[in-house]
């Protein structure tokens, strides 16, 4: 139940073209939804994230949009570029009272290659 | 400038040995994080400290300790290196219970032999 899963495992994306990545969660508990972007050999960098309560955000050409009856959400990119090239990961904040603090479950990950 | 570090980069090892990656985060965080990357890119959670206090402890072998001298820095010992360890060990930090948001450092790539 503390499982987020990610897909598609892999994306090719021509330039200029619109990048979606999707996630999926059971536990209603979780309260936060992060998007993160790994660039090779580099570290996981948040990118965009998103509160429950909300149903769409939007930095740039990065939209996240959220389905809570669904359980779902998604990470589009607008205007697909080469340098958006990377490993996506969605995640999930579940909250721990009993040490009060959060923890992030991952999603398995998206490669994305953005083509000339 | 490096809001969080980690040392070293890379670490090659043979099986059986003990060694140790140092973490250090100046952003003035209270709460810090070790994760794993396996070979699938796949990121968990191993430990997460508040304060220099275990708050968060995945049912990871207890061949990895842990430790934090102060809030700024977060250290993982593994002892008796094993196969399976290979992997990419991030360090996070996060503001403290109020923010959500955790930065990651580079990583340390593990590969034991």
């Amino acid at each position: 139940q503390q499982q987020v899963k990610q897909s598609p495992q892999s994306l090719i994306v021509q330039k200029g073209g619109i990048s979606i990545i999707n996630c999926a969660y059971e536990n209603t508990a979780f309260d936060y939804f992060p998007w993160y972007q790994q660039f090779p050999g580099k570290g996981p960098a948040l990118l965009i994230a998103i509160r429950p309560d909300v149903s769409e955000k939007k930095e740039g050409r990065f939209t996240i949009s959220f389905n809570k009856s669904a359980k779902q959400f998604s990470l589009h990119i607008m205007d697909s570029q080469p340098g958006d090239s990377a490993t996506y990961f969605c995640a999930a904040s579940l909250w721990i009272s009993s040490s009060n603090t959060g923890k992030l479950i991952f999603g398995q990950g998206t490669t994305l290659q953005v083509k000339p | 400038d490096t809001a969080v570090s980690q040392t070293p980069k890379y670490l090659v090892t043979q099986m059986g040995n003990d060694k140790s990656i140092k973490c250090e985060q100046n952003l003035g965080h209270d709460t810090m994080y070790w994760y794993k990357q396996d070979s699938k890119k796949f990121l968990k959670i191993m430990f997460s400290y508040n304060n220099k206090e275990l708050i968060i402890n995945e049912t990871v072998p207890n061949r990895f300790s842990p430790k934090s001298p102060d809030k700024a820095h977060l250290n993982l010992h593994i002892n008796s290196l094993e196969l399976g360890d290979s992997a990419v060990y991030f360090c996070a930090s996060r503001k403290d219970y109020s923010t959500y948001e955790q930065y990651f450092g580079p990583g340390t790539r593990l590969t034991v032999t």
